[in-house]
């Protein structure tokens, strides 16, 4: 299954709502997850289940979709969330994930 | 607080092989899915195996392009991962994560923080 992810890049403010959206090549119900990548770290679990926000992380992202389309919100992007971020299926092996999406800082 | 130590990195010549090791703390690793996930320089993130707890079969599943060259398993009284690495290539090279693989939320809920594998002569 292949996964896509739009935009590539964004540019955004702190403050800003930012929204990033993911697309299954098939029906994958709800099985998506989001992770996010700071550089030099290893990615963390934001969202797992399409919508269920991961233990520890801030209400401020939440997930949304199910089917072939989905999207990850930051409802007031802080500073501390300028990464990259991933989209995942967990519907069918092979796992695969999206190319990322790097938000920086306007 | 959950760990993952990964170790076992470093440089080989392509067609050599090397073996990771990955070592959890603070969770039940033997009740516990692993996965491998690799990333390339600048590049995205890609699955490269699975192995589910010995309760669940201990089954292996792996991605295309490792089939066959690479191998998963476990050592539970040792709460360690390993992957063997045979018939390396330089399209090999990449950072490893050892991560853990919910069945339940089927998501890699936990990550090391990788070891870096470089394939080149």
């Amino acid at each position: 299954i292949q996964m896509t992810q739009s935009p590539y890049s964004l540019s955004a403010s702190v403050g800003d709502r930012v929204t990033i959206t993911c697309r299954a090549s098939q029906n994958i119900n709800s099985y998506l997850n989001w992770y996010q990548q700071k550089p030099g770290k290893a990615p963390k679990l934001l969202i797992y289940a399409a919508s269920s926000l991961q233990s520890g992380v801030p209400s401020r992202f939440s997930g949304s979709g199910s089917g072939t389309d989905f999207t990850l919100t930051i409802s007031s992007l802080q500073p501390e969330d300028f990464a990259t971020y991933y989209c995942q299926q967990s519907y069918i092996m092979p796992r695969t994930f999206g190319q990322g999406t790097k938000v920086e800082i306007k | 607080e959950v760990q993952l130590v990964e170790s076992g990195g470093g440089l080989v010549k392509p067609g050599g092989s090397l073996r990771l090791s990955c070592v959890g703390s603070a969770f039940t690793f033997t009740n516990s899915w692993m996965s491998w996930v690799r990333q390339a320089p600048g590049k995205g993130l890609e699955w490269v195996g699975r192995i589910k707890s010995r309760t669940d079969g201990g089954t292996t599943d792996y991605t295309a392009p490792v089939k066959g060259r690479f191998i998963m398993s476990r050592d539970d009284s040792k709460n360690t991962l390993y992957l063997q690495m045979n018939g390396l290539k330089t399209e090999d090279t990449a950072v490893y994560y050892c991560t853990t693989d919910s069945p339940f939320d089927r998501a890699f809920d936990f990550w090391g923080r990788g070891t870096m594998v470089t394939v080149s002569s």
